[in-house]
């Protein structure tokens, strides 16, 4: 079955402090593996999208790590700021065409001054 | 650019009442899709369309329905709404619906079926 899996579930961390989020997929055949950042009442915006041979891939202070070897992938937020608190999806993509994306269940980050 | 629309921003109905969320996008994408977002979960995808005329079902359709007269709109019809459809509904958009290209968000709709 094709499932992405985040973790934690919400986070709690101080501002100015970093942070690294989890996701594990087992989405196949792989296409490409996306985070998004989704605002509290808002719809998800793309923060960044790997594929498979790619291992990294920073968009400001947000970095991504991909190992398709063991399906996992990070998304590390450096220096936090008090507009961070919001959810952080992970979407896996499939190579099909249609219904080709696997939502997470996001992490909730909450960033405290 | 607008980008991606949604009405209403949040709706209340009555079990067996029908309505339509409507969605509109002014970036000329092929590939639009309906998504609905419940607490814990993933979103689903609950229909998409690759192009004006074209549409299919996604993971959760039952109880829904979706046409595509123009590149611009996508309506999502709920037939006789029930307290499972209770949810925020997104509406996307990405130039071709490709597996690499960038989705775009709505704001939501938050629906709330009593």
């Amino acid at each position: 079955k094709n499932q992405v899996e985040q973790s934690p579930q919400s986070l709690i961390i101080l501002e100015g402090k970093n942070c690294t989020l989890q996701c594990n997929y087992t989405v196949s055949p792989f296409s490409n593996l996306r985070w998004y950042k989704q605002d509290t009442g808002r719809g998800p915006v793309s923060l960044t999208i790997m594929t498979f041979s790619e291992n990294t891939k920073s968009n400001g202070r947000y970095t991504a790590t991909l190992d398709a070897d063991t399906k996992q992938s990070s998304l590390h937020i450096t220096a936090s700021q008090l507009s961070d608190s919001a959810s952080y999806i992970c979407v896996v993509s499939r190579l099909r065409a249609g219904n080709m994306l696997t939502f997470g269940g996001g992490t909730r980050l909450m960033v405290k001054p | 650019n607008a980008g991606v629309t949604q009405t209403p921003k949040f709706q209340v109905l009555k079990t067996g009442q029908s309505m339509t969320l409507q969605c509109a996008q002014d970036m000329n994408h092929e590939y639009m899709s309906w998504y609905r977002q419940d607490p814990g979960m993933g979103l689903r995808l609950i229909h998409y369309s690759v192009g004006a005329g074209i549409t299919d079902q996604g993971e959760v359709p039952n109880g829904y329905n979706v046409s595509r007269s123009t590149t611009e709109d996508f309506p999502l019809r709920l037939l006789s709404a029930a307290p499972s459809q209770t949810s925020v509904y997104f509406c996307a958009s990405s130039q071709h619906g490709t597996s690499t290209d960038t989705q775009y968000f709505g704001p939501g709709t938050r629906l709330t079926v009593l």
